[in-house]
């Protein structure tokens, strides 16, 4: 099993759409979690990092299930701004895994 | 407040020259993180290191290349005789600490001709 998993997509979704995104990890003895987004040919962004609890951000949702080693993100009443590739990131030890990413591609 | 500084943005080497990447970190921030990404994959961790510490290399290739930070100064990523399969955007994050969100730089996109 990779460390980290998400489904490559890519998600087509309508402006104003609600889309989810899941990411599973191995590890459980990790203990932060992050989604970034990565437009294009740039250098990763940090979107949010996600807590025990959940947490929210405008539009944005961030869901963590240590029982079933997984996080969600959620993206409510979708932009085309939000087009990008969506990146879970999970601690390992010392370092950061990145998965290999979800695109989402948001149509007008 | 300035972010992660990276130079070159753009490199370009033949094949067994060596290529040199700088990052300076965000201020105040004292742990710098290195990765690959190759065309169309995502990012892989390769080298994590605090000042004048490596701590976790475990992602670095065993040949050809080196990292450091030292006391003044950027961090260094240094690759010797770059082959092909080098060409890729490397990007360095830094943190405050270990365990935090990481700020990335804009990349070097090296292209090893």
């Amino acid at each position: 099993r990779k460390e980290v998993e998400q489904d490559p997509g890519p998600f087509n979704v309508p402006e104003g759409a609600t889309v989810a995104f899941n990411c599973t990890y191995s590890n459980s003895a990790s203990q932060s979690f992050f989604w970034y987004r990565q437009d294009c040919r740039k250098e990763p962004k940090l979107l949010m990092s996600v807590y025990s609890s959940g947490n929210e951000d405008g539009r944005f949702t961030a869901q963590l299930n240590r029982a079933s080693q997984y996080i969600s993100l959620l993206i409510r009443d979708s932009k085309l701004s939000d087009s990008a590739t969506y990146l879970c990131v999970v601690d390992h030890g010392q370092n950061f895994v990145f998965g290999p990413g979800t695109r989402l591609s948001v149509l007008p | 407040n300035a972010g992660v500084m990276q130079n070159p943005r753009h490199l370009v080497r033949r094949r067994g020259q060596e290529a040199r990447l700088r990052c300076s970190p965000m201020k105040g921030h004292s742990h710098v993180y290195w990765y690959r990404q190759l065309p169309e994959e995502g990012l892989k961790f390769m080298v994590y290191l605090q000042k004048e510490n490596i701590i976790d290399e475990s992602g670095m290739p065993k040949e050809r290349f080196s990292a450091e930070f030292p006391k003044e100064g950027p961090s260094i990523l240094r690759i010797q005789q770059v082959v092909r399969g080098d060409s890729a955007a490397y990007f360095c994050a830094s943190s405050p600490q270990g365990y935090n969100e990481q700020f990335f730089g804009p990349g070097t996109r090296l292209t090893v001709l």
